[in-house]
């Protein structure tokens, strides 16, 4: 069974940093591209972040490039996100997600939440 | 970006009847729509790509038609387990972009 399961979230003031994890188990993780997609509170989904299988390709939309880093480890079937210079706008559910193929995402965590207040 | 737009936030029907949920894209994205639902206290569920392809899984009451702007999903002869939350998703290009969600509520 695939199993997907978020970690690290919590409370963070404006500003500092947060660093998200996902343990992935049930499949083959290095074969696939992983990705982050967060919901805010009664807003839809945003996605934030996908990986290649390697780790070498990354990609963000606008409302994170630069502020956020998604990384992984295939030895530990581990994916993260770090996220920095963290806004009020960043608190949401956070969900590790494996891409089927292109951009479809086939398997889903149960979300870590973040809150960014002070 | 590509925005999604789901035309209803809600839509209550009963066990037994057939609903369709409408997802509108604001510029073509030929076939690369996909549909999740969403359950309380369950994780995310893929149930339709590529527009009308059902995934691994998925009920066959459940289908996809449409393609380049005007997508639509069809659950045929509503089970209770149906009721939930539901999502068109573009794959066209990134950003990857989501419609606002359409929830299916017990009439």
């Amino acid at each position: 069974e695939v199993q997907l399961v978020e970690s690290g979230g919590g409370l963070v003031q404006p500003g500092r940093s947060l660093k998200l994890s996902c343990a992935a188990s049930g499949f083959t993780f290095s074969n696939y591209y992983m990705a982050w997609v967060r919901q805010a509170p009664k807003k839809g989904l945003e996605w934030v972040a996908t990986i290649s299988t390697s780790g070498s390709r990354t990609y963000y939309p606008d409302s994170v490039k630069g502020r956020f880093t998604i990384s992984r480890d295939n030895a530990k079937s581990s994916l993260y996100l770090q996220m920095n210079s963290l806004k009020s706008e960043d608190t949401a559910t956070y969900y590790c997600a494996r891409h089927a193929s292109s951009g479809v995402m086939d398997a889903w965590g149960q979300g870590a939440s973040v809150t960014v207040s002070s | 970006d590509v925005q999604m737009t789901q035309s209803l936030s809600y839509l209550a029907a009963s066990p037994g009847e057939s609903v369709s949920i409408s997802c509108k894209a604001s510029k073509s994205i030929s076939n690369y729509l996909a549909w999740y639902q969403q359950k309380p206290g369950e994780a995310y569920k893929l149930l339709i790509y590529s527009g009308s392809t059902l995934q691994s899984g998925t009920p066959s009451r459940f289908s996809g038609s449409g393609s380049g702007t005007d997508f639509t999903l069809t659950i045929r002869s509503l089970e209770p387990e149906d009721f939930g939350l539901y999502y068109c998703q573009q794959y066209y290009e990134k950003p990857y972009t989501f419609g606002a969600g359409t929830k299916l509520e017990l009439k």
